[in-house]
């Protein structure tokens, strides 16, 4: 157990429906990383904070994705009008460094979505 | 862009013979090399951060080397519990880490 915790762990959905996920990361760490991994792929950059401040998002996060981290505290990745092609395991890290580049990320379990 | 290939895609190795996993990139200004290990079903788990060519770092049966091109995980007398699949990552210019599809290792008894 690393210290971050994702909820839920699995999520059915229909096709079309928006879904939400929480992610609580280290208590002192100030950045948060969402990163999206399919089948026999590695972990796809998402989006990540700095407290509570968004400062990347990938090209591959379409405006159906949207990212918060009120209070630099836990964050929440929503899906809207979720896609079967949104299928896939969401892992968030999060990490306490001098710089992104070279971060120790540590990551949560990660939430399965399976959209039907 | 920053690019990481992972080979072999899968290895298959007898309980105590030990063997090497290769992670090649391609990357503008290396700012660090992760590898992690990921059980199934699991996030990853962090390993080690390598930084300049001709650095390795240790732990227990596996050791990680690096060059300018490539990194190497090292396993030497594996045990089944060393199954995983093993992911390198690089951060590069872009500064967030591009991941490799992994390295899928499963050790026989």
């Amino acid at each position: 157990d690393t210290g971050v915790s994702q909820d839920p762990r699995h999520k059915i959905t229909k096709r079309g429906q928006n879904v939400t996920f929480r992610c609580d990361p280290i208590s002192e760490h100030n950045r948060l990383y969402w990163y999206r991994q399919t089948l026999g792929q590695g972990p796809e950059f998402l989006t990540y904070f700095q407290n509570e401040a968004q400062l990347e998002k990938s090209r591959l996060l379409s405006d159906r994705f949207s990212a918060e981290r009120p209070k630099g505290s836990f964050s929440t990745l929503e899906i809207q009008r979720t896609e079967q092609g949104d299928s896939a395991m969401y892992l968030c890290a999060s990490a306490r460094g001098a710089s992104a580049s070279t971060d120790t990320q540590y990551f949560g379990p990660g939430t399965r979505l399976t959209v039907l | 862009e920053d690019q990481v290939t992972q080979s072999p895609e899968a290895l298959r190795l007898q309980e105590g013979e030990s063997s090497s996993l290769n992670c090649s990139y391609t990357v503008s200004g290396l700012r660090g090399l992760f590898w992690y290990r990921q059980d199934p079903g699991k996030g990853p788990e962090f390993l080690f951060t390598l930084y300049s060519a001709g650095e390795e770092k240790e732990k227990e049966r596996l050791k990680a080397t690096l060059t300018k091109k490539e990194s190497f995980l090292h396993i030497t007398a594996p045990k089944p519990e060393d199954s995983a699949t093993y992911l390198c990552a690089v951060s590069g210019g872009s500064y967030i880490p591009t991941f490799g599809r992994g390295t899928s290792l499963i050790v026989h008894p």
